[in-house]
């Protein structure tokens, strides 16, 4: 079964820092991977997807993510925090047995400091 | 697209007491996803629906709740009888899946944060 791991489940950073958030994987089969972003007292919103084209997935608001095979890994990065950034971030991956659903984790909560 | 509308945003009930959660998904997706959302278990699919039909509901934690999608555009998720540790967050979703096009992509309500007293 898929499953996801998030390393660290809170990130500080300054405005203007590189941000990192870890993501990593366990699939059976090639996984498709996501990540969504819940602002204060909102929904989630997807970030960017990886659905086994390039490698390397550009999302909105700046984000980004490289798939690693070899590292099992989906981590998603920033060059420059803004202070608008300050979020909780999660990583998914779809049950490729079943892609109708996806398999959260348990989520990264980003803060970003002046 | 007004995007996924939930109702109540916030309600507040006693024990004991049934609970009526909303849901209208986007006009022309055919999935609708039932998720809960608290501090200790995070973020959990509690059932989902295609075409109207209920797939998965595996993750309904017990008989006291129950979902039902009576048309494309709406769905109900009832507690009965409610109790405290029933209090979250809970998250209507819904996407637009096909064999080309995976139904992965979900748009997430805003909500309805959950009181038991």
């Amino acid at each position: 079964a898929q499953s996801v791991t998030q390393l660290g489940s809170h990130v500080s950073v300054s405005e203007g820092a590189l941000v990192l958030l870890r993501c990593n994987y366990s699939s059976s089969v090639p996984p498709y991977l996501f990540w969504y972003v819940q602002y204060p007292n909102q929904g989630l919103q997807l970030l960017l997807k990886y659905t086994s084209a390039a490698t390397l997935v550009k999302g909105i608001n700046g984000f980004e993510a490289e798939f690693k095979k070899s590292e099992t890994s989906f981590h998603l990065t920033k060059p420059s925090a803004h202070m608008s950034d300050a979020a909780e971030y999660f990583c998914a991956v779809s049950d490729r047995a079943n892609t109708d659903k996806l398999i959260f984790g348990t989520g990264t909560r980003l803060q970003v400091f002046p | 697209d007004a995007g996924v509308i939930q109702s109540p945003r916030h309600e507040v009930t006693e024990m004991g007491q049934e609970v009526t959660l909303r849901c209208k998904p986007i006009s022309g997706h055919d999935y609708l996803f039932w998720y809960r959302q608290t501090m200790m278990r995070g973020l959990e699919l509690l059932i989902y629906f295609n075409n109207n039909v209920p797939i998965d509901d595996s993750g309904m934690p017990e008989d006291r709740f129950s979902a039902k999608m009576p048309n494309a555009s709406f769905s109900t998720l009832k507690i009965q009888p409610s109790e405290p540790r029933d209090s979250a967050v809970y998250f209507c979703a819904s996407s637009l899946g096909d064999y080309l096009r995976p139904s992965y992509e979900q748009y997430f309500g805003p909500g309805t944060r959950l009181t038991v007293t």
